[in-house]
């Protein structure tokens, strides 16, 4: 089945850094998805990036996809304490998603 | 801006009892999801509703587990018999197309 990956499971950084993640995946794509959760919170569709692009942007935002390795990156620059969440990335239709177990980003002031 | 509210946020029920988990979804959304998050695990697709039926589901949702649309705004799960592996935070998620977006949750303690 279609699934993602991310790494690393973990990420701890200063506030003003830059906070990259990453995704691997199985099977062809249409698109590839990255959700926030803040925790005990619901999930938060960050960006959504299609199979025939190579990088989107979005404020803070830099997601790149590579289909010829399977995977996708997220980065978050400039990184503040709100941005202290985890992060997934989800592929699959639009009616079923297949999530990974994340990545735990904390942000310190 | 428009969400996805979804009630109680905490529901706790003993062994056997049947729970009804309710949600709002977004007004002029037409695709109605239900995922669940036991804790520390990923995110799992249960079903998808659409013109007032099933559209998918996943191997979790079995006999127990049922959805309807009672009404032209609410969106609920049920779990006939619930057991101590229910224990998860449930999501409801709606959609014009894509993306989904997400409640924040009822988290489900099946005691």
């Amino acid at each position: 089945s279609q699934q993602g990956e991310e790494d690393p499971q973990a990420l701890s950084i200063q506030e003003g850094e830059n906070a990259t993640m990453n995704c691997s995946y199985k099977t062809s794509i249409n698109n590839l998805q990255w959700y926030r959760q803040n925790s005990g919170r619901g999930l938060v569709h960050l960006i959504l990036i299609r199979s025939n692009e190579r990088e989107k942007h979005s404020g803070r935002l830099r997601v790149t996809l590579d289909t010829s390795k399977k995977s996708s990156s997220l980065l978050i620059t400039a990184s503040r304490a709100a941005d202290t969440a985890s992060y997934f990335c989800a592929t699959g239709s639009y009616s079923t998603l297949t999530f990974g177990k994340g990545t735990m980003l904390l942000v310190s002031p | 801006e428009p969400e996805v509210t979804q009630t109680p946020s905490h529901q706790v029920t003993q062994m056997g009892q049947e729970v009804i988990l309710r949600c709002v979804p977004i007004s002029n959304h037409l695709y109605f999801y239900w995922y669940r998050q036991i804790l520390g695990q990923k995110v799992e697709f249960l079903v998808s509703f659409y013109n007032n039926e099933i559209s998918e589901k996943s191997e979790i949702f079995d006999d127990q587990f049922s959805v309807e649309r009672p009404d032209g705004s609410n969106f609920t799960l049920k779990i006939r018999s619930t057991k101590l592996e229910d224990s998860a935070m449930y999501f409801c998620a709606s959609s014009g197309r894509e993306p989904l977006f997400f409640g924040s949750g009822t988290q489900l303690s099946v005691l």
